[in-house]
């Protein structure tokens, strides 16, 4: 079936740490993005992606970093500069006319 | 840019009431509008999407949304809740202000539905 992984579901970190979130789609869509999901923020935009090797910054990318060097493929990286990482983060993936497949998430937790 | 704005953080209603879900976008008329759903730990599910071609849109679950131009608003309903519709619901539109065009999507806080047994 196609569709979008995450992985890990859940993921602890302790202060300082960097910490690397999965992305992957079979669906061959050229576009994806993340985003951070806080309870009563609605979803903000981190990264996204349009095609391979080329990303831009959302609305709040400080503190974090992505790459895209295959077409299935965008983790996020959650570095010890982002001061609030404890998050729901969601992955998606689109091809034209706006309609997003997302992914189940992975909750991080920061101890 | 554009944004939506979804009132009223938390709807609670009996199962079999009507459920009506409230979103207004901002002043420019957007090309398409979202609802999307998510249940608990998972990730968003697309309800419904509308375009210029109808201003009712049928999506599904049996939900669907009008899209009324002269109140800027998307609002969703369902006829008779059920209890599978417990969830949490956000309207969406496309941010064709930014550089990226109309791919990027801006989220409403969305809405918790809780239907009463």
């Amino acid at each position: 079936d196609g569709g979008i992984t995450q992985s890990p579901k859940y993921l602890f970190r302790k202060e300082g740490q960097n910490v690397t979130l999965s992305c992957e789609q079979n669906l061959n869509h050229d576009a994806m993005y993340w985003y951070r999901q806080d309870p009563g923020q609605g979803l903000r935009l981190i990264y996204y992606s349009q095609i391979v090797n080329d990303f831009q910054k959302g609305d709040i990318a400080e503190g974090y970093s992505v790459s895209r060097e295959k077409k299935e493929s965008f983790p996020l990286t959650v570095t010890s500069a982002q001061k609030n990482p404890t998050a729901f983060y969601l992955c998606a993936s689109s091809i034209r006319a706006n309609v997003l497949t997302f992914g189940a998430g992975s909750r991080l937790t920061v101890l | 840019a554009q944004s939506v704005t979804q009132l009223g953080s938390h709807v609670s209603v009996s199962e079999g009431a009507l459920v009506l879900l409230r979103c207004n976008y901002s002043s420019s008329v957007p090309p398409y509008l979202f609802w999307y759903v998510q249940y608990p730990n998972q990730g968003l599910q697309l309800l419904l999407k509308y375009t210029s071609a109808a201003t009712l849109v049928k999506g599904i679950n049996g939900f669907e949304a009008e899209f009324k131009k002269s109140e800027t608003s998307f609002h969703l309903t369902k006829p008779s809740a059920h209890m599978s519709d417990a969830a949490e619901y956000f309207c969406a539109v496309p941010d064709w202000g930014s550089n990226f065009g109309n791919e990027k999507l801006t989220f409403g806080t969305g809405t918790r539905l809780t239907i009463i047994p």
